[in-house]
């Protein structure tokens, strides 16, 4: 069966520092992968989708990047964290476009 | 461009009392809809999927919606809820092969 991992479940991070979220998926290959970003009363936000390795759409311009060095991981970065992204962040694959989402449980991201 | 609309963004509701949470959305085009569930500090789970063929789709834990293209609607209802099912909620929609979400219902169930 397939399964979606994704760390840590915890980060706090000063204002300015890097950042690197790791998502992998397993039981599949060549997965849909999505980056999406949980604030309080605002829904989940896409950020970023991948269709194959080196494939990143980015859906909002912003302080964060995305990689996909091989089929399964999935890599949120940024140079250098702001105030406005503490959130809670979610990884997620699908099968193919328009299929249903499967999540991992998340990274609770505090910048202080 | 396809929305999804959740009007209400939290719903209190008596254990054992039918709930109804509202979901709309806006599309010229053949449409995907999802329900998915959020549990505290966890993952969204789906609880159900309308993707075509008969416009009311059972899912998990005893939730159903009804697909009412001519209101663009998909509620999601459950005719007993159950202290387990507070949560929140999240209506959800295809479009351009990525997955659009509402801003999610918050479901309080009240002993």
């Amino acid at each position: 069966s397939q399964t979606i991992h994704q760390w840590p479940a915890t980060l706090v991070q000063p204002v300015g520092s890097p950042l690197s979220l790791e998502c992998t998926v397993e039981g599949t290959s060549n997965p849909n992968l999505y980056w999406y970003r949980q604030a309080a009363g605002r829904g989940l936000q896409l950020l970023f989708y991948s269709v194959g390795i080196g494939q990143i759409s980015s859906e909002v311009p912003q302080n964060l990047s995305a990689s996909r060095p091989q089929d399964r991981q999935f890599i949120l970065s940024s140079k250098k964290l702001l105030l406005s992204d503490s959130g809670f962040y979610l990884c997620a694959w699908s099968i193919r476009p328009n299929s249903p989402l499967h999540f991992g449980n998340g990274t609770r991201l505090t910048v202080t | 461009a396809q929305s999804v609309t959740q009007l209400d963004s939290q719903v209190p509701v008596f254990e054992e009392a039918p709930v109804e949470l509202r979901c709309n959305y806006s599309s010229s085009v053949s449409v995907y809809l999802f329900w998915y569930v959020q549990y505290p500090n966890q993952g969204l789970q789906l609880l159900l999927k309308y993707l075509s063929g008969s416009t009311l789709v059972k899912g998990i834990n005893g939730f159903e919606a009804e697909f009412n293209k001519s209101q663009t609607s998909f509620h999601l209802r459950k005719p007993s809820v159950h202290i387990s099912d507070t949560a929140e909620y999240f209506c959800a929609v295809a479009r351009d092969d990525k997955i659009i979400f509402g801003k999610g219902t918050r479901l309080h169930i009240l002993p």
